[in-house]
């Protein structure tokens, strides 16, 4: 049973932004907090931020701020990621990740990632 | 900003033998780490939180320990399907981030 469902693959062009999805169970977006995390090709994994769509609460990594926004629709129980002035940098996975209630954050549910390709 | 650093970059085992993987962090976090196991071409899946607690579904061969800045996985006898990269995570609430280590690659020597 697929719990958090990610939208498809994109490809970009430098300067451009791109839009991600991450359908989840009404559940979920109701009781848990949801984390975009990325990982570039042959790379570890790197936190881009997160939401807690019942309050509709943001934090965004240093790394990325002013240049991704993330959001949710309580209607259909989807969160989005989009992250703006693409450059090559940012071609990776990008995975959607439901964090358990733990004061250690960890991410117990994750997405089938989308891969984003920044390329000319 | 805590910066997490895992040992070895690469462990080369057999199946069988025991597993130990290291993260230290550059600040005391208590017992406030978790390890993710990822396969080639997989999402990462939770293994340990809060340093010691078994995730659901995950086998008795996987045990976490340590508090403060040194962390340890230990696998206890490898399995082939054990042969894989793992990663260290901890959350830091002021601000809000989130660090990973660099990833232990586990391969089959």
């Amino acid at each position: 049973q697929v719990q958090l469902a990610q939208s498809g693959a994109e490809v970009k062009k430098p300067g451009s932004s791109v839009k991600v999805s991450c359908k989840a169970s009404a559940d979920t977006f109701r009781s848990y907090t949801l984390s975009w995390v990325r990982q570039a090709p042959g790379q570890g994994l790197e936190w881009v931020g997160r939401i807690i769509p019942i309050v509709d609460q943001t934090s965004y990594a240093q790394k990325f701020q002013g240049r991704v926004t993330i959001a949710a629709d309580k209607i259909t129980n989807t969160a989005y990621m989009e992250l703006s002035s693409l450059r090559s940098e940012d071609t990776a996975v990008y995975y959607c990740a439901r964090e358990l209630d733990d004061s250690s954050g960890p991410f117990d549910q994750w997405g089938q990632g989308t891969l984003v390709t920044v390329s000319s | 900003e805590i910066v997490l650093t895992q040992s070895p970059a690469t462990l080369s085992l057999s199946p069988g033998e025991r597993a130990t993987l290291s993260c230290r962090t550059s600040q005391n976090i208590g017992s406030y780490l978790n390890w993710y196991q990822q396969k080639p071409g997989r999402t990462p899946r939770l293994l340990i939180y809060d340093a010691s607690n078994r995730a659901s579904g995950v086998p008795a061969r996987f045990s976490g320990s340590g508090s403060g800045t040194d962390f340890t996985l230990t696998i206890s006898s490898l399995e082939p399907e054990d042969f894989a990269v793992y990663y260290c995570q901890q959350r830091w609430n002021w601000p809000v981030t989130y660090t990973f280590g660099q990833g232990t690659k586990l391969e089959i020597k």
